[in-house]
């Protein structure tokens, strides 16, 4: 089945411990991203890669960090989480269209996290 | 960067009405405008999108209209059902690989 996995679903922490969530997709896609959920705000893109060894940052990439290793997986790694940083956080994947464009994203089921 | 507006953040309509939601984006350079539908404790999940080099597309009961000269573009769904309830998202991709996000717009389809 083509999907796009997270985890952990449900994470409590607290300040300043490092933590990583693992995304992972098995439809070869090149393109991976990551968003942030909150009310009022929309999805916001914190990282993105276009391929191996290829990221780059959305629109709210402070306090986080990415790297893609290999093709299928690509973490977001909160190396001091803050409160500021609970939110609902999806992964997506997608090929890109004509080799460069971005395209339709399949989204992770989400990770909740909560930083007190 | 780029700023995309939805209009309006709520929507109550009663079943079989049209449903109009409006999204403004800033960079002349966007090219990609997706919709997403996001049911509650769900992922979001496409809709339809459009690129832009066409004005206007359809899929059954669901449209999008896009102005580049304006730049705004806009989901249409007719004969809504209490299903069609749900988180409505735009996008606009300013850039190859970025997409900015709309801030959404709840629909609530009454029987």
């Amino acid at each position: 089945e083509a999907q796009v996995t997270q985890n952990p679903r449900y994470l409590i922490t607290v300040t300043g411990k490092k933590l990583t969530v693992t995304c992972s997709q098995n439809m070869n896609h090149e393109y991976m991203s990551w968003y942030r959920q909150d009310p009022g705000l929309g999805l916001r893109q914190i990282y993105y890669s276009m391929n191996v060894e290829v990221t780059d940052k959305g629109d709210v990439p402070e306090g986080y960090k990415v790297s893609r290793k290999e093709k299928r997986n690509f973490p977001l790694i909160l190396e001091s989480p803050s409160p500021n940083q609970t939110s609902l956080y999806f992964c997506a994947s997608s090929f890109l269209s004509r080799g460069l464009e971005v395209d339709e994203q399949y989204f992770g089921p989400g990770t909740r996290l909560t930083v007190t | 960067g780029e700023n995309v507006e939805q209009h309006p953040s709520t929507l109550s309509v009663q079943e079989g009405d049209s449903a109009v939601i409006k999204c403004t984006y800033s960079d002349s350079a966007s090219n990609y405008f997706p919709w997403y539908k996001q049911e509650l404790g769900k992922r979001p999940q496409l809709i339809i999108d459009i690129r832009s080099n066409v004005g206007e597309k359809k899929d059954q009961r669901i449209a999008v209209t896009l102005n580049k000269t304006a730049k705004h573009f806009s989901l249409h769904i007719t004969e809504t059902q209490p299903e069609d309830s749900a988180v409505y998202f735009c996008a606009a991709s300013p850039r190859f690989q970025k997409l900015v996000f709309g801030t959404g717009t709840r629909l609530l389809v009454s029987p």
